[in-house]
């Protein structure tokens, strides 16, 4: 199955600071991907959806302008944690699929973010 | 609207059992897909299955059997002659064609297996 990576795996950083998670598709183009927010012991979140060359959609109660998402290439999304809060701390998991089929996505090892 | 349940939250039970997951789920679309992830401690999902909602055969891959159910809007997961391995958290998921494919997760059930 296709591939996909993260970065980084983990990431401390401190209260206020940015923080920045890679998602890349290592050998297919991913013309969709889509993030996930899964906190301890809980289910993973959809927050948000992003297509190639085009604005994010979020999913209702995602802060956008808190959490940035960018796909400016088929094989790289990133998403930007700004002025990061304890609250924040969670499990970030990408998913990536193609032009088809559809349903086949696949996803990433997840960054797990803690805010001190 | 589309929802998955899992209403086991945790199950415990001990090594070579058999047990079963259950997964309920609500869409309105008739064309979907069904999947069922495993989580280890790790974090990293492992994809299990898909089904697509025009094929109700059940399936077998070694020790883990799918019964798909349309009439009950069930999808459950079978460990047959469980191991410690297979201790994780499962879910099930369910993706729509008219709402993107985006793929919504149950809330996951914690298996126990017990040596």
């Amino acid at each position: 199955g296709a591939v996909v990576s993260q970065h980084p795996s983990w990431v401390i950083c401190k209260s206020g600071t940015s923080v920045k998670i890679e998602c890349r598709s290592l050998d297919f183009q991913a013309t969709t991907m889509f993030w996930y927010r899964q906190f301890p012991k809980q289910s993973l979140m959809l927050m948000a959806t992003s297509n190639e060359g085009s604005k994010a959609t979020y999913e209702q109660g995602v802060e956008k302008d808190k959490f940035l998402i960018n796909h400016a290439s088929l094989t790289l999304s990133t998403l930007t944690v700004t002025s990061a809060h304890p609250e924040d701390s969670s499990f970030y998991i990408c998913s990536a699929r193609g032009l088809a089929p559809a349903y086949e996505q696949y996803f990433g090892p997840g960054t797990r973010l803690t805010v001190t | 609207a589309q929802k998955v349940t899992q209403a086991q939250t945790e199950i415990s039970v001990v090594e070579k059992e058999d047990v079963t997951l259950d997964c309920v789920y609500e869409t309105r679309d008739t064309t979907y897909y069904l999947f069922w992830y495993k989580q280890p401690p790790s974090g990293e999902l492992v994809f299990l299955i898909r089904r697509n909602s025009f094929d109700e055969q059940n399936e077998i891959s070694g020790r883990y059997s799918w019964n798909f159910q349309k009439s009950t809007s069930s999808f459950n997961f079978t460990i047959t002659a469980s191991q410690v391995v297979d201790s994780a958290v499962y879910f099930c998921a369910l993706s729509e064609a008219n709402r993107d494919d985006k793929i919504i997760f149950g809330k996951g059930t914690r298996l126990h297996i017990l040596p």
